[in-house]
């Protein structure tokens, strides 16, 4: 009973590394999507994929990138990390177009 | 522009007390989707609740309703009989059902609701 799986749970980096949030969905689903969520600004979102091979740019992309080459994995990196992308990251799925959306977690990530 | 705006930033409601929760909302998409999520201090993200666009009837799920007025682009939350364990954050969201966008979901802001004992 898995659901949304994301990894690691929480990291610190310092300014200039690059690392990558994983996420791991069990469900089939076409949609998957990544969120960060700062204090007083919801949850924002990043880039989210409608099926394999297919990435797009959410509100606020800048500073990271996608990939999706399988249905169930939808990985998120940060190639040179900095004090601003500090946040909570959450990824999400579900069926495409419809259904609301299963969350992960979450990831609380700190630049230093 | 904002497409999803919750106004309310904290509100307080006195337990077994009914409380509405705010969401407007702005798509020129005739098909689309409103949701609204619970967050509690534990940071998991849970479901609540649904209205779909072409839905004529509000919904419902259990102590939660969706007051859903189509004309005013408004999907307010109302949750009956408030219970220590509603203290949380509230999010509206929407999903639009453009094809080529695979129906994106996007959040409001957030209203943090206390209960009180």
């Amino acid at each position: 009973n898995a659901g949304v799986t994301q990894t690691p749970k929480f990291q610190v980096l310092k300014t200039g590394q690059s690392m990558t949030l994983q996420c791991a969905q069990d469900m089939n689903h076409e949609y998957m999507s990544w969120y960060r969520q700062d204090p007083g600004m919801g949850l924002r979102l990043i880039h989210y994929s409608v099926g394999a091979g297919i990435t797009d740019q959410g509100e606020v992309p800048n500073g990271y990138n996608v990939s999706r080459s399988t249905t169930e994995d939808f990985p998120l990196r940060l190639l040179s990390a900095a004090p601003s992308q500090t946040s909570v990251y959450f990824c999400a799925s579900s069926r495409l177009l419809v259904g609301e959306l299963f969350f992960g977690e979450g990831s609380r990530l700190t630049v230093l | 522009a904002q497409k999803i705006t919750q106004t309310q930033p904290g509100m307080f409601v006195q337990e077994k007390e009914a409380v509405t929760l705010d969401c407007t909302y702005d798509t020129s998409d005739p098909s689309y989707g409103l949701f609204w999520y619970k967050q509690p201090s534990s940071g998991e993200m849970i479901f609540l609740i649904y209205q779909g666009s072409y839905d004529q009837q509000n919904a419902t799920e259990g102590r939660y309703s969706l007051n859903f007025q189509k004309a005013r682009k408004s999907a307010n939350l109302v949750i009956s009989a408030s219970q220590l364990g509603d203290s949380a954050m509230y999010f509206c969201a929407m999903r639009e059902a453009p094809v080529n966008q695979g129906g994106k979901l996007i959040f409001g802001q957030g209203t943090e609701l206390s209960v009180k004992p």
